[in-house]
């Protein structure tokens, strides 16, 4: 029973263009969610959240937006770089001591 | 300087072994957590610790056993490992509370058993 759900499992993007990312979850408890960015053979590193409480934040050239009514977010990088290829994870949590729960991932790859 | 460090990155054993994997972060964090990403790419997580003390077990056979000497490590001894417990094994740790989900993430390590 996947709570977190990245239907997409890869994207292609040309540098310079947008690339967004969706996300979608089930379990309403969840009222904190982020992004996390992965390269091979490394571990996830944080890349941007948001509250439930919030519909958007916006940090550099990435975006979250959150969609409370659709259980829906997406991960907005314009422009994209090159540098951004990597896989993007998904992930939620209800406040307090709780774990994260990730989705699949969606690979990203930015062409020059 | 490694913020979430994990040895070994890779690990190659036969059925049956027992095997530990370490983990230290030199973050001042107080939560400490171990997940498992499988062969389907899944992130899950399998313990979290909190202050040294075990707050979040998910189901995990009692063949995992976390064991935290202190704020800083959480290891993972695994006993008669089996075909299906090998992933990518990766520690993370977090300030806690709800207002510090942010978690960091080791490099993870590589267990295959064969």
């Amino acid at each position: 029973d996947q709570q977190v759900k990245q239907n997409s499992p890869s994207l292609s993007v040309q540098e310079g263009r947008i690339s967004i990312l969706n996300c979608d979850y089930t379990n309403s408890m969840f009222d904190y969610f982020l992004w996390y960015k992965k390269y091979p053979a490394e571990g996830p590193t944080f890349l941007i959240s948001i509250s439930s409480i919030k519909d958007k934040n916006e940090d550099g050239r990435f975006t979250v937006f959150l969609n409370k009514s659709a259980k829906h977010l997406s991960l907005h990088i314009v422009p994209s770089q090159p540098g951004d290829s990597a896989v993007y994870f998904c992930a939620a949590s209800p406040s307090g001591y709780s774990t994260l729960t990730f989705g699949k991932g969606t690979m990203l790859l930015v062409s020059p | 300087d490694t913020a979430v460090s994990q040895t070994p990155k890779y690990l190659v054993t036969q059925m049956g072994n027992d095997k530990s994997i370490k983990c230290e972060q030199n973050l001042g964090h107080d939560t400490m957590y171990w997940y498992k990403q499988d062969s389907k790419k899944f992130l899950k997580i399998m313990f979290s610790y909190n202050n040294k003390e075990l707050i979040i077990n998910e189901t995990v056979p009692n063949r995992f056993s976390p064991k935290s000497p202190d704020k800083a490590h959480l290891n993972l001894h695994i006993n008669s490992l089996e075909l299906g417990d090998s992933a990518v094994y990766f520690c993370a740790s977090s300030l806690g509370g709800p207002q510090y989900n942010e978690q960091f993430f080791g490099p993870g390590t590589r267990l295959t058993v064969l």
